[in-house]
């Protein structure tokens, strides 16, 4: 079982170009989610997903943030542009069933450093 | 507001000493409970879950932990820890009323000196 696939693993760039994230979630899940990690903040969750579906995007920085889900099996999350601030750890789950009681699985996390 | 506390940010023992690390919860009703595990280089996963029942769950590696309700706390303990526990910890909290979030304490780094 392949778990949750998270890429790039790590990525420097310098302030103001596009960065992308993906995610790839565990085959069957149904529910994704992005969170970012930071030591000030801790881990936030940005924005979730249902059936592929946006459901709760309420933690979403700004609008120079911006997920997709096309299909079952990949996401992206798009800085543009990218700022210092937003370097952290980015970390996709994903579960069966949504957040409601569900333990949710985790990627290996993007570290995104932004110079 | 909805938030959760662990009031200890790093913890130092020994191999074999006891592990207690605090969770409290803002405020009550019907919750889900979690405790996830990160271990150095490695991605969270989950340790334990509370949901209903017996208010002492137990979870992998000898953890347990204790839902107290009035006290709106849900504590990790391990009677004796190994060089192997050396990770951050983390409480998380389901409310129904934000269904779609668990909302993550800070997280506790736990060493363990061998």
């Amino acid at each position: 079982d392949a778990g949750v696939i998270q890429s790039p693993r790590h990525e420097v760039t310098e302030m103001g170009q596009e960065v992308t994230l993906r995610c790839k979630p565990i085959s069957g899940h149904n529910s994704l989610f992005w969170y970012r990690q930071t030591m000030m903040r801790g881990l936030e969750l940005l924005i979730y997903f249902n059936n592929n579906v946006p459901i709760d995007d309420s933690g979403m920085p700004e609008d120079r943030f911006s997920a997709k889900m096309p299909n079952a099996s990949f996401s992206t999350l798009k800085i543009q542009p990218s700022e210092p601030r937003d370097s952290a750890v980015y970390f996709c789950a994903s579960s069966i069933g949504g957040a409601w009681g569900n333990e949710q699985f985790f990627g290996p996390g993007t570290r995104l450093t932004v110079l | 507001a909805q938030s959760v506390s662990q009031h200890n940010h790093h913890v130092i023992l020994s191999e074999a000493a006891s592990l207690e690390l605090g969770c409290n919860y803002s405020y009550g009703g019907t919750v889900n409970l979690f405790w996830y595990v990160q271990y150095p280089g490695q991605h969270l996963q989950l340790l334990l879950k509370y949901f209903s029942g017996d208010p002492l769950v137990k979870g992998i590696k000898g953890f347990e932990a204790e839902f107290i309700k009035s006290k709106f706390s849900f504590n990790l303990r391990k009677p004796s820890v190994q060089w192997s526990d050396t990770a951050e910890y983390f409480c998380a909290v389901n409310w129904p009323s934000s269904a779609s979030k668990i909302i993550f304490g800070s997280g506790t780094r736990l060493s363990i000196r061998p």
